[in-house]
């Protein structure tokens, strides 16, 4: 699986668009890159994935440049309720490589009034 | 929205004794995973598990740690005696299973296991 790399916190203001870059050097052909979202005491949650350019949902959307080797997740017009940690993970989707999600230590986004 | 869930939501237990968490993937899964997190620290891999065997397992799961999915639903983590040590969040995740951009893992809300 490729190391990621992400800051480890961002502070923002109510209503302000985040965006979280990860890099991934090292990211192969078949590697995907998914991004996770964890509250205090609640398992991870599934935010957005995607391959390469643009991929975008109701909560987020996600920028992949075209060597794929960084990626940024965006956050438009956070509330407080978007504080919370964030992850970066990469793996490959079309094996069974897939299995074991590697955690880093993720980015700490704090939302203020 | 169909979700993992996972039972008790708080253990607390005495070391040495033996401990069971349990979880319910999502139905139509076919790939069953164990999480854990210590306080403050980063979630780690511990187990997966496909067609009732266990398919890859990190160096925290040693004999004391056995997984078994004893009948159509649940997925169940033993732990055989409990260490201070092993107090932390464990969580559940399961996914489909088919490849492609749309095989991710879903989560369960956790089992916070104090030992004492």
């Amino acid at each position: 699986l490729a190391k990621t790399t992400q800051p480890i916190s961002m502070d923002s203001y109510e209503g302000q668009e985040v965006n979280i870059t990860c890099s991934h050097n090292n990211i192969a052909t078949n590697d995907y890159i998914t991004w996770y979202q964890q509250f205090p005491s609640q398992g991870p949650r599934f935010i957005i994935q995607g391959y390469k350019t643009k991929v975008t949902n109701e909560v987020a959307s996600l920028f992949i440049p075209a060597d794929r080797k960084s990626s940024t997740l965006s956050l438009p017009r956070v509330s407080l309720s978007d504080t919370a940690v964030y992850y970066c993970l990469v793996g490959d989707m079309t094996t069974d490589s897939w299995g074991k999600l590697q955690f880093g230590a993720g980015t700490q986004v704090v939302v203020t009034p | 929205e169909p979700e993992v869930t996972q039972t008790p939501s708080h253990q607390v237990t005495q070391m040495g004794q033996e401990v069971i968490l349990r979880c319910v993937p999502i139905s139509n899964h076919l790939y069953f995973y164990w999480y854990r997190q210590i306080l403050g620290q980063k979630v780690e891999f511990l187990v997966s598990f496909y067609n009732n065997e266990i398919s890859e397992k990190s160096e925290i799961f040693d004999d004391q740690f056995s997984v078994e999915r004893p009948d159509g639903s649940n997925f169940t983590l033993k732990i055989r005696s409990t260490k201070l040590e092993d107090s932390a969040m464990y969580f559940c995740a399961s996914r489909r299973g088919t490849s492609g951009a749309t095989d991710t893992q879903y989560f369960g809300p956790g089992t916070r296991l104090t030992v004492l």
